[in-house]
């Protein structure tokens, strides 16, 4: 079966800008999650949609914000972008959430701010 | 709050050299204990889930085993395609994951 599709793989935007990430989960999954990933801080839990709402948010700033679709697929954005937001990001999903079993995670796109 | 560290950062093994990894936790009830493999530029792969002490599992050339206070990941004579970060998080009830940093392991021909 396909797996999590995350699109678009590779971004390069500019201090202050906006930009939008896309994740498709695997069919019948529900529940999606977004990480950032960055060599100093690892992996670092944005927030987790499931059935179009937002059931868990990490600690990030306001500028990260996130929607779920009727189709489970879900979007990132982030607004007025800072050298810091350069990272890989990374979408899991899974059938329904915590408590879950298994999370898959998709390639990952990553954005770098110049 | 919830913690995970791993050791070592980094491991350099000859191949069929067995070793294992270090993710020590603390969690306010756990529900999940997860491993994951990662590749240079791609995302996690999911390896296994543990649940509850005393357990133990295998795929391959892997096994975790689970403790109150720690998982290890045990290699058995790798090969040079086990390369790879490997990928420690845990999960309390009603939460997200929370990683550990990882180990970066590198097994040499």
């Amino acid at each position: 079966k396909a797996g999590v599709t995350q699109t678009p793989r590779y971004l390069i935007k500019t201090r202050g800008q906006q930009v939008t990430l896309s994740c498709s989960p695997i069919s019948g999954h529900r529940s999606v999650s977004w990480y950032q990933q960055t060599p100093g801080q690892g992996l670092q839990f944005l927030f987790e949609y499931f059935s179009e709402t937002q059931r868990n948010k990490g600690n990030f700033p306001g500028r990260f914000s996130g929607r779920q679709f009727s189709n489970s697929r879900s979007e990132m954005n982030v607004s007025t972008l800072e050298l810091g937001d350069s990272a890989l990001y990374l979408c899991a999903t899974s059938l329904s959430g915590p408590p879950n079993t298994e999370a898959f995670f998709g390639q990952g796109t990553r954005l770098t701010v110049v | 709050e919830d913690q995970v560290t791993q050791s070592p950062e980094a491991l350099r093994l000859q191949e069929g050299e067995s070793s294992s990894l270090n993710c020590s936790y603390t969690v306010s009830g756990l529900r999940g204990l997860f491993w994951y493999r990662q590749d240079p530029g791609k995302g996690p792969e999911f390896l296994f889930t543990l649940y509850s002490a005393g357990e133990e599992k295998e795929k391959e050339r892997l096994k975790a085993t689970l403790t109150k206070k720690e998982s290890f990941l045990h290699i058995t004579a790798p090969k040079p395609e086990d390369s790879a970060t490997y990928l420690c998080a845990v999960q309390a009830w009603g939460q997200n994951f929370v990683f550990g940093p990882g180990t970066r392991l590198s097994v040499l021909p």
